[in-house]
């Protein structure tokens, strides 16, 4: 039972355009959605959250948005850097203390 | 603070062999989760601790694996024997009990397994 699906394997854009990552849910009880980042041979650091009572989040050149009736959120990254080059994880949090991830998708951002 | 620690960062074993991946948790964080990274399923919760207790191992692929907490500062995961199909990396994470807060985890660096 996968509650979190990143559809998308692998994303490659052009340095300085819209990076857009997809992410579906299944689970309606998760109150909070989060996006980490993950680099190679690292563990993976938080990015950027937002609350299931919310549509959109913005953190600098990174934004958030939950769709709740098509149980659907994405990650915008603006303009897209070669720094952000990633494997990127979304993740589902509910009341239990525990997140629930989906299979990530790896950004590659070309010069 | 030095983070979530784990070792080692790298394991290589043979088939049948017992393997130890350890952690130390961030100081003061009530939550210790173990995650495995595969290709197929992305990052998979195997087993959270609360206060060292274990919560829930629902995640935890087969009576194979084991996982302790006999401290706030320390937790193993077990897989004994080891299978090729093991093969993957590893995460130990923690977070604090502050439920005004969104369940931010942080996590350790992992643990690369290799079964031949």
């Amino acid at each position: 039972d996968q509650q979190v699906k990143q559809n998308s394997p692998s994303l490659s854009v052009q340095e300085g355009r819209i990076s857009i990552l997809n992410c579906d849910y299944t689970n309606s009880m998760f109150d909070y959605f989060l996006w980490y980042k993950k680099y190679p041979a690292e563990g993976p650091t938080f990015l950027i959250s937002i609350s299931s009572i919310k549509d959109k989040n913005e953190d600098g050149r990174f934004t958030v948005f939950l769709n709740k009736s098509a149980k659907h959120l994405s990650l915008h990254i603006v303009p897209s850097q070669p720094g952000d080059s990633a494997v990127y994880f979304c993740s589902g949090s509910s009341n239990t203390g525990k997140l629930i991830f989906g299979q990530g998708t790896t950004l590659q951002v070309k010069p | 603070d030095a983070g979530v620690i784990q070792s080692p960062r790298h394991e290589v074993t043979e088939m049948g062999q017992e393997v130890t991946l350890r952690c130390k948790p961030i100081s003061g964080h009530d939550y210790l989760f173990w995650y495995r990274q595969t290709m197929m399923r992305g990052l998979e919760l195997l087993i959270y601790f609360n206060n060292n207790v274990p919560i829930d191992d629902s995640g935890m692929p087969e009576d194979r694996f084991s996982a302790k907490m006999p401290n706030a500062s320390f937790s193993t995961l077990k897989i004994q024997p080891s299978e090729p199909r093991d093969s993957a990396v590893y995460f130990c994470a923690s977070s604090p009990l502050d439920y005004t807060r969104y369940n931010e985890q942080f996590f350790g660096p992992g643990t690369r397994l290799t079964v031949l």
